[in-house]
């Protein structure tokens, strides 16, 4: 594998289900990023870590919960989920300090 | 606050034209302004890039004007193909503060036959 992957790469689930998104770069980056990506709108920066240390928390609902276990792996745990939810996530990775990111191919996430 | 600003939303060009898409910024401390591609069930991709000091950058068809004075930068497409049809956003970003990347809103192209 190369790149940034992420699973799955569709998820459906209700509002009171917990589902987690992962994430894994292989390009030897230091930092994950998590983004959330709506229909017509920017695309929202949501957490970032650098070295495994959450570095920024964009006022993210705590319905979301990363975890970082190591520079290559990057989780999503969902709970709770709103339908205004439903959105693309897409996972990113860099070197810290570096220009632009790479993303994964996102996970399209439902919530019905 | 929307700091990138990106006009058109869409945009439709003949197989052959030039696509332009521009982006304006508030934030004057932004040294690094990448545009991304993004295709339908892909994620964004970085085409090109470029940082303050050059006015313009180029890479086979794709070309970045960047006017800082104005707080502008645009893209350009030449020879624009149907293979170009994709979602393009601008981003920017203070490159000393790490990699927090501010989007544009996103321009849609679509390149006819």
């Amino acid at each position: 594998e190369t790149g940034v992957t992420q699973t799955p790469r569709h998820l459906v689930m209700g509002m009171t289900n917990k589902k987690s998104l992962k994430c894994e770069q292989h390009l030897g980056h230091n930092a994950m990023y998590w983004y959330k990506q709506s229909a017509k709108k920017p695309l929202e920066l949501m957490f970032v870590y650098n070295f495994k240390e959450q570095t920024e928390n964009n006022s993210v609902p705590s319905r979301f919960s990363p975890e970082c276990p190591n520079s290559s792996h990057l989780f999503l745990h969902l709970h709770t989920l709103q339908p205004e939810d439903s959105a693309l996530y897409l996972c990113a990775s860099s070197q810290a300090l570096a220009g632009g990111v790479d993303f994964g191919p996102g996970t399209r996430l439902t919530v019905t | 606050q929307q700091q990138v600003k990106q006009s058109p939303q869409s945009l439709i060009v003949q197989k052959g034209g030039i696509s332009i898409i521009n982006c304006a910024y508030e934030n004057t401390a932004f040294d690094y302004f990448p545009w991304y591609q993004q295709f339908p069930g892909k994620g964004p991709a970085l085409l090109i890039a470029i940082r303050p000091d050059v006015s313009e950058k180029k890479e086979g068809r794709f070309t970045i004007s960047f006017n800082k004075s104005a707080k502008q930068f645009s893209l350009h497409i030449m020879d624009s193909q149907p293979g170009d049809s994709a979602t393009y956003f601008c981003a920017a970003m203070v490159e000393t503060s790490g990699s927090r990347l501010t989007f544009g809103e996103g321009t849609q192209l679509t390149v006819n036959p």
